[in-house]
């Protein structure tokens, strides 16, 4: 089983609409949790972290379940420049400062 | 100009030649990576280091070398490359916490 799996879509989302997906995560102890942001041939960007009590920046809510292992990304009122690869992000427990990535969500979104 | 950068951006070269991928940073960061990033798989870790001296074997290692031996500086080394080494490869960097900060990427293309 992959530490971090994601839908990859994509996600085709009308402008001004609200999108959101999931990832899990197969390890317990996994502590830190964050999404980044990768756009077509860019190197990835961090979105942001993601808290137990959930966090929300802007448009962006980011939600955390560990009884069930999963991670959430809410993106309201979809812009053009949301469309992009969103990439779901946790600490490696072996150490070393180390991030297991999924493959990421890829959102579209059409005008 | 502080950051990340990698050098080059792109290359292409032939089976069976040596390709070294730099990567530079000036926040002084600890710790160090280099992950490859292919279609279907996302990102990989090849090699990571801790500190200057310190280096380990990532998820895919096999077919690189890696030294560090001043902390701004992690060279990744393609020692005979190979169809299959074809790829961006991204570095990246951290310090406290675990989020990584990551170059602009290298493509490299292997005929």
């Amino acid at each position: 089983r992959k530490e971090v799996e994601q839908d990859p879509g994509p996600f085709n989302v009308p402008e001004g609409a609200t999108v959101a997906f999931n990832c899990t995560y197969s390890n317990s102890a996994s502590q830190s949790f964050f999404w980044y942001r990768q756009d077509c041939r860019k190197e990835p960007k961090l979105l942001m972290s993601v808290y137990s009590s959930g966090n929300e920046d802007g448009r962006f809510t980011a939600q955390l379940n560990r009884a069930s292992q999963y991670i959430s990304l809410l993106i309201r009122d979809s812009k053009l420049s949301d469309s992009a690869t969103y990439l779901c992000v946790v600490n490696d427990t072996g150490g070393n400062n180390r991030l297991a990535f999924g493959k990421g969500n890829q959102v579209v979104v059409i005008p | 100009d502080a950051g990340i950068t990698q050098s080059p951006r792109y290359k292409i070269t032939e089976t069976g030649r040596q390709v070294t991928l730099m990567c530079h940073q000036t926040w002084s960061h600890s710790y160090m990576f280099w992950y490859r990033q292919d279609l279907g798989h996302g990102l990989r870790l090849i090699y990571y280091s801790a500190a200057a001296d310190i280096t380990d074997k990532g998820e895919v290692p096999d077919g690189y070398v890696v030294s560090r031996s001043k902390t701004e500086n992690f060279p990744l080394t393609l020692e005979s490359a190979t169809r299959s080494q074809t790829s961006v490869y991204f570095c990246a960097s951290s310090e406290r916490g675990y989020e990584q900060y990551f170059g602009p990427g290298t493509r490299l293309t292997v005929t």
